[in-house]
């Protein structure tokens, strides 16, 4: 089956240094999305990448999708007390129905 | 609009008790998931939809029960509570049949503990 390997488990930063958390996949990936759960919360979407290469920015946020659509990673430049929570890239492989889950990197930021 | 509501937020079970989780979406979504997270261990699927009338087995579905007589309702049952599935359960809807392409919508989490 798909494994989605996620990268580091975990990360202390201070506020103002950036962050990145990087995605593998055993098999090549029809899409990729990544969540973000806050402490206590339930995960949030935050955006889905689907070509190869691709790359899209919100705000701070860099998202990037390899070019063998089997790894993708999320740059957080100046990391901010807001950007605190556990974020989740999740696969979906090709011919598969279902979104595969990488076990989260928790980022913890400190002022 | 209330989005994935699951009930109870917060149960505690007894060794080899039964009970449901409840989910109820109403954005007429026709996929629906039920994921399980424990600490170190991402979010694991049990069971899955794409439709009323339709379930399949995820990664982890021992011990669980799904059945979609609704588009809007996705319940879980626990046929015999165990320690092992204390655990955060999380529901989640997708626009479309497979929920290809489009994003997860998720519920607020039942924390659950079996003692």
């Amino acid at each position: 089956g798909q494994q989605v390997m996620q990268i580091p488990q975990y990360q202390h930063v201070q506020e103002g240094e950036d962050f990145t958390t990087y995605c593998n996949s055993s098999t090549t990936l029809s899409n990729i999305q990544w969540y973000k759960q806050r402490p206590g919360g339930h995960p949030v979407f935050l955006i889905q990448l689907v070509k190869s290469g691709e790359v899209k920015k919100q705000k701070r946020l860099t998202f990037q999708f390899g070019e063998a659509k089997k790894n993708s990673s999320l740059h957080i430049t100046a990391t901010q007390t807001t950007d605190v929570g556990t974020y989740f890239c999740a696969g979906r492989g090709s011919g598969y129905s279902t979104l595969t889950f990488g076990k989260g990197t928790m980022l913890l930021v400190s002022p | 609009n209330a989005g994935v509501t699951q009930t109870p937020k917060f149960q505690v079970l007894k060794t080899g008790q039964s009970m449901t989780l409840q989910c109820a979406q109403d954005m007429n979504h026709e996929y629906m998931s039920w994921y399980r997270q424990d600490p170190g261990m991402g979010l694991r699927l049990i069971h899955y939809s794409v439709g009323a009338g339709i379930t399949d087995q995820g990664e982890v579905p021992n011990g669980y029960n799904v059945s979609r007589s609704t588009t809007e309702d996705f319940p879980l049952r626990l046929l015999s509570a165990a320690p092992s599935q204390t655990s955060v359960y999380f529901c989640a809807s997708s626009y479309g049949n497979r929920g290809l392409n489009t994003e997860a919508f998720f519920g607020q989490g039942t924390r659950l503990t079996v003692v």
